[in-house]
């Protein structure tokens, strides 16, 4: 079955790059997204990246994957407090809109 | 982007009672919605899909007459937990892809559900 994992808890500096690695099970999945929830909030979409591409830039955020070892990472560029969350991966289940999502990263950003 | 709604954000109810959780898309229609459940500090994991129309598809493991759903127009999906326990209470969420072929789905801001 599909089985998305994440490591639990990252801590940067403000300032410094955060990188959120992600891995996956399904090498069917046709999209791999990013999501960020905040404390008793839902789900905010970040970015995504279609399964035939193996970067995506936007703005600060760089979304990594490699199909082959089936690992997409995150890296958030000059981190702020701002960006402190819990950073989901999803990955798509082929054929249909149904999400598999990962087990979260909790990410914090001190002064 | 678009936009989906949850009503209520938060619910207290006693065991034993029924709590109805509304999921509406505001600025697009929805065919299809799904509904997840978040334990606290833990991942969300997919309940069912709602289906307009038609009858909802569970996922394995969810009870079809615990959580009832029907989908009876475009905009809206209700999701009602019957008979609840105080093992029910989680962060319910929805979500809807923005149109048929999308690869987009937003997601709802979630029902925070207690069971006493």
């Amino acid at each position: 079955g599909e089985d998305v994992e994440q490591s639990l808890f990252l801590s940067v500096r403000e300032g410094d790059s955060s990188v959120i690695n992600c891995t996956y099970t399904d090498s069917s999945s046709t999209y791999l997204y990013w999501y960020k929830q905040e404390p008793g909030a839902g789900l905010q979409l970040l970015t995504y990246i279609f399964s035939n591409m193996d970067m995506k830039q936007d703005q600060r955020l760089t979304v990594l994957l490699n199909k082959k070892d089936k690992h997409l990472s995150l890296r958030i560029a000059d981190t702020q407090t701002g960006d402190s969350a819990i950073y989901f991966c999803a990955e798509s289940i082929y054929n249909t809109d149904k999400l598999i999502f990962g087990t979260g990263t909790r990410l914090q950003v001190f002064p | 982007g678009a936009v989906v709604s949850q009503h209520p954000s938060w619910v207290i109810c006693k065991s034993g009672t029924s709590v109805k959780i509304e999921c509406r898309s505001l600025d697009f229609q929805a065919t299809t919605m799904f509904w997840y459940r978040q334990f606290p500090k833990q991942s969300l994991m997919l309940m069912a899909t709602s289906n307009e129309g038609s009858k909802a598809t569970y996922e394995q493991g969810v009870e079809k007459d615990k959580f009832l759903i029907n989908h009876a127009s475009l905009t809206l999906s209700t999701l009602t937990v019957t008979s609840a326990h105080p093992e029910d209470s989680s962060f319910y969420i929805c979500s809807a892809p923005w149109r048929e072929d999308s690869y987009e789905q937003y997601f709802g801001p979630g029902t925070r559900l207690t069971v006493t």
